[in-house]
């Protein structure tokens, strides 16, 4: 069974700070590792979805890579700002299985970025 | 519609009672899945659709739980003698197929609460 678990669990740091969330998996049978960014009261949105074969991908202020030899990804944000205060989750789809595309998410790191 | 359209957004409900929480994909995803996101957690899986039929519900907590895609678009949770255990949010979620290369599109979700 697959396990995602996310550190940290909350985070606080001034505007314009460069900051790194982690996320890690157990099974690395994996077709890809997305990211999600979820405000309060909000659904989910897509941030990055980096494919089994890539290591990294990047969009704007973000940066994702991925190491499924030892299970983890991490996302990057550059010169943080307030705006990018979320809840950050990170979720893979296990290969085999009956459900293609069935996501295992990790619990979140809560992100708030003060001016 | 644009995105993927929860309805109500709000359910409030008293122990024992029926419910029916609605999910609106968008227009032509054959896939649908829907999540629990319990307060201060990442989303649980539930239940996959493809078309009209349910290939995996091996998420659903118990058989109070049960979902229905009669068209192969619209989708209605539906929850039995509701319990206090069952507050939670509802998420649901759409795709164009059910590879899991396909990145999910979430509706804002509909937040249960049993009193």
């Amino acid at each position: 069974k697959q396990e995602v678990t996310q550190i940290p669990a909350a985070l606080s740091v001034p505007e314009g700070e460069n900051l790194v969330l982690n996320c890690s998996f157990t099974d690395s049978a994996i077709y890809n590792l997305q990211w999600f960014r979820q405000d309060p009261g909000k659904g989910l949105t897509s941030l990055l979805l980096i494919q089994s074969s890539q290591r990294e991908q990047t969009s704007g202020r973000l940066n994702a890579s991925l190491d499924k030899s030892s299970g983890r990804s991490t996302l990057y944000i550059a010169a943080s700002q307030p705006g990018d205060s979320a809840t950050y989750l990170c979720a893979a789809p296990r290969k085999g299985g009956t459900s293609y595309g069935k996501l295992t998410f990790g619990q979140g790191t809560i992100l708030t970025v003060h001016p | 519609g644009a995105g993927v359209s929860q309805t109500p957004s709000n359910k409030v409900t008293e122990k024992g009672k029926y419910v029916e929480l609605r999910c609106d994909p968008i227009s032509g995803h054959t896939a649908l899945y829907w999540y629990r996101q319990s307060l201060g957690q990442g989303p649980e899986f539930l239940i996959y659709f493809q078309g009209t039929g349910a290939a995996d519900d091996s998420g659903l907590p118990n058989d109070r739980f049960f979902a229905v895609r009669p068209e192969g678009s619209v989708s209605t949770l539906k929850i039995q003698r509701t319990e206090r255990g069952d507050s939670a949010v509802y998420l649901c979620a759409s795709s164009p197929g059910g590879e899991p290369k396909n990145i999910q599109y979430f509706g804002a979700g509909t937040r249960l609460s049993v009193l």
